[in-house]
């Protein structure tokens, strides 16, 4: 199994330009995570998404930042128009979800942003 | 200058000794928790879990141990390795309306550090 796979690992770019990061989960998990990790806020979590519906994106911080499911391999999440504030490591997670299931969140290996 | 970030509690050990990493949690209603080991430039990995019903745990080298009463997670890891050095953090599983979500509450995190 290859695990949660993101990309692109690291991405510079400068203020205003759009970033778009790429998550594909687990194969058979139906639930992505979305976080954002700083040194000033720790592990945040930005939305998720359950059977490729979003159900909770209340940590999203503004109108700049989007996230979207189109299918259960696929997820993005975008920033338009980036900022410098935005520099952070963005985590992708999945699980398979289910009626009295507990299991844990496979992470992927983050993406590092950079705004300049 | 120098940006402020968390200050990430720090416990230092010596190579073969035992680790306790301590955690409170918030949300009397939560019915699963985990531990996340983080290493440098890598996202979190699973180190343990436990469900709300119990209050003991044991895995390979590590233990969690639950007190509900007072709201506290441990972790406890046997004859420490210059291996285990990593951020740890606690995360709970809340309830919300309808039963259990799958949205997970992260802690700040421990730096676990060890000494050969």
């Amino acid at each position: 199994d290859a695990g949660v796979i993101q990309s692109p690992r690291h991405e510079v770019t400068e203020m205003g330009q759009e970033v778009t990061l790429r998550c594909k989960p687990i194969s058979g998990h139906n639930s992505l995570f979305w976080y954002r990790q700083t040194m000033m806020r720790g592990l945040e979590l930005l939305i998720y998404f359950n059977n490729n519906v979003p159900i909770d994106d209340s940590g999203m911080p503004e109108d700049r930042f989007s996230a979207k499911m189109p299918n259960a391999s696929f997820s993005t999440l975008k920033i338009q128009p980036s900022e410098p504030r935005d520099s952070a490591v963005y985590f992708c997670a999945s699980i398979f979800s289910g009626r009295g299931a507990y299991n844990e969140q496979f992470f992927g290996p983050g993406t590092r942003l950079t705004v300049l | 200058g120098e940006s402020v970030g968390l200050h990430l509690p720090t416990l230092s050990v010596q190579e073969g000794d035992n680790s306790i990493i301590n955690c409170a949690y918030s949300n009397s209603a939560s019915d699963y928790f985990i531990w996340y080991k983080q290493e440098s430039g890598k996202g979190p990995q699973f180190i343990i879990d436990i469900r709300s019903n119990m209050d003991k745990r044991q895995g390979q080298r590590v233990t969690v141990l639950l007190n509900k009463t007072v709201k506290h997670l441990s972790l406890q890891i046997a004859a420490t390795q210059p291996g285990d050095s990593a951020v740890y953090f606690c995360a709970e599983r809340g309830s919300g309306r309808g039963g259990a979500t799958n949205k997970l509450i992260f802690g700040t995190g421990t730096l676990l550090a060890v000494q050969p």
